[in-house]
């Protein structure tokens, strides 16, 4: 399938273990964060979101952690199977009138290995 | 429940021609956005549309342009194609204009190759 994003930083994971992604965001005034997982020749697909009054969620084997002061994001897969290879990325949103603008991070590769 | 369409999923165009993407929100949701996705400068964002008002724009010369029908439907169009407009163009919609932070939802996108 097609690539978007040949020179991505890469996360190698054995299958079974935990995967922690991290993004920076870059807008302060920033306060709904969402992740989106992409895979080979697909449209990004809707993983987690989180609030900025908020400073963790969980879902299912997913995780997500917030932390405002330092303007970090994280999204913690837990028991990473081969289904998780993908592009993983997080996205910031300014919640109101102003509409959805998502800015997007550069993406992180995770590879899942047997 | 239906999700994103997008038409063409793959199409080859000549500089200088142009081109016009169509999607297909799911059903229900009232706000379109377009985003450009290319190796080089990641996923950006094109321009939103809720009820067939065009509320944000990012970045791009104005020969992208788009516009939403009263079905939610929205078409963008790029003129006089460059090389660079090579690139996955992706369609995303949500229920609201982003003041809830509803699911934005994409779809598979319409790959265009400019030669």
């Amino acid at each position: 399938g097609e690539s978007v994003g040949l020179h991505l930083p890469t996360l190698s994971v054995q299958e079974g273990d935990n995967s922690i992604i991290n993004c920076a965001y870059s807008n302060s005034a920033s306060d709904y964060f969402i992740w989106y997982k992409q895979e080979s020749g697909k449209g990004p697909q809707f993983i987690i979101d989180i609030r900025s009054n908020m400073d963790k969620r969980q879902g299912q084997r997913v995780t997500v952690l917030l932390n405002k002061t330092v303007k970090h994001l994280s999204l913690q897969i837990a028991a990473t199977q081969p289904g998780d290879s993908a592009v993983y990325f997080c996205a910031e949103n300014i919640l109101g009138a102003a509409g959805n603008k998502l800015t997007f991070g550069g993406g992180t590769r995770v590879l899942v290995k047997p | 429940k239906a999700g994103v369409t997008q038409t063409p999923r793959y199409l080859i165009k000549t500089r200088g021609q142009q081109v016009t993407l169509s999607c297909s929100p799911i059903s229900g949701h009232r706000s379109v956005s377009w985003y450009q996705q290319t190796p080089g400068q990641g996923l950006q964002f094109l321009f939103e549309y809720f009820s067939e008002t065009q509320r944000n724009k990012g970045n791009f010369p104005g020969r992208f342009s788009g516009r939403q029908f009263s079905n939610s439907r929205s078409e963008m169009n790029v003129s006089t194609l460059e090389l660079g407009d090579s690139a996955l163009y992706l369609c995303a919609s949500s229920l609201d204009g982003g003041t809830s932070g509803n699911t934005i939802y994409f779809g598979e996108g319409s790959w265009l190759t400019v030669v």
